[in-house]
């Protein structure tokens, strides 16, 4: 079975600071993509950055990156210099050929 | 704004009835997604639909079915609605054969309250 877990249900950091949210997952897949989606208080699910497990390379998308590391089988987000519009739930999202599986996520407040 | 509508924004409807909820997915894209977002599940996937035809299926009760129409909008229906089916339903769109490559772009969900 597939599972994705974010074992952080909350976290805070002041405006300007760097935090970095976790995920890890568990699959016996080689080939797989993971995603991290943010959900404001609006409740629109948004694409933040993705990764192919095929690239070594981290993805890094303006303020946001991850560090992939596939032995580990973990994915996390960091955000950098972080902005009071980055207030949201964050989920981390493992994605297989015909299944598509999703953290529980994290709650993430930024502090002014 | 990520170009998937879903209608209505808001659905409230008591236990035992159907609801039909509807999706037009991006210009473009030919899979459509749907899952569902609860307080105590989280998100779950429910089916995907690829220009018409279904692609994969996840965890959806047989009470819920799916279709893709020819204009590549797509609905859920909901039937025998219980309490627990209350929850925040998102549709998404793919631009391709919705392999797990393609991002995907969701929709801003539609609200069911069963009463």
């Amino acid at each position: 079975a597939q599972t994705v877990t974010q074992s952080q249900p909350e976290m805070s950091v002041q405006e300007a600071e760097t935090v970095t949210l976790s995920c890890t997952y568990d699959t016996s897949e080689n080939n797989y993509y993971l995603f991290w989606y943010k959900q404001p208080p609006s409740r629109q699910m948004i694409l933040v950055i993705r990764q192919e497990a095929y690239k070594q390379q981290n993805a890094t998308e303006n303020r946001f990156s991850v560090n992939f590391q596939k032995a580990a089988k973990s994915f996390s987000l960091k955000i950098s210099d972080s902005q009071l519009g980055d207030t949201a739930m964050y989920f981390c999202a493992f994605m297989t050929m015909d299944q598509f599986y999703f953290g529980t996520g994290t709650s993430l407040t930024v502090i002014p | 704004d990520s170009g998937v509508t879903q209608t209505p924004k808001h659905l409230i409807t008591a236990t035992g009835q159907r609801v039909t909820l509807r999706c037009s997915p991006r210009s473009g894209d030919l899979s459509v997604y749907w899952y569902q977002q609860s307080l105590d599940q989280g998100l779950q996937f429910l089916i995907q639909y690829y220009n018409g035809e279904e692609r994969a299926k996840g965890n959806i009760l047989e009470r819920f079915s799916a279709q893709q129409f020819p204009d590549l909008h797509s609905e859920l229906n909901l039937s025998s609605l219980e309490l627990g089916d209350s929850a925040l339903y998102f549709c998404a769109s793919s631009v391709g054969g919705g392999r797990s490559q393609e991002t995907q772009y969701f929709g801003p969900g539609t609200r069911l309250l069963v009463l």
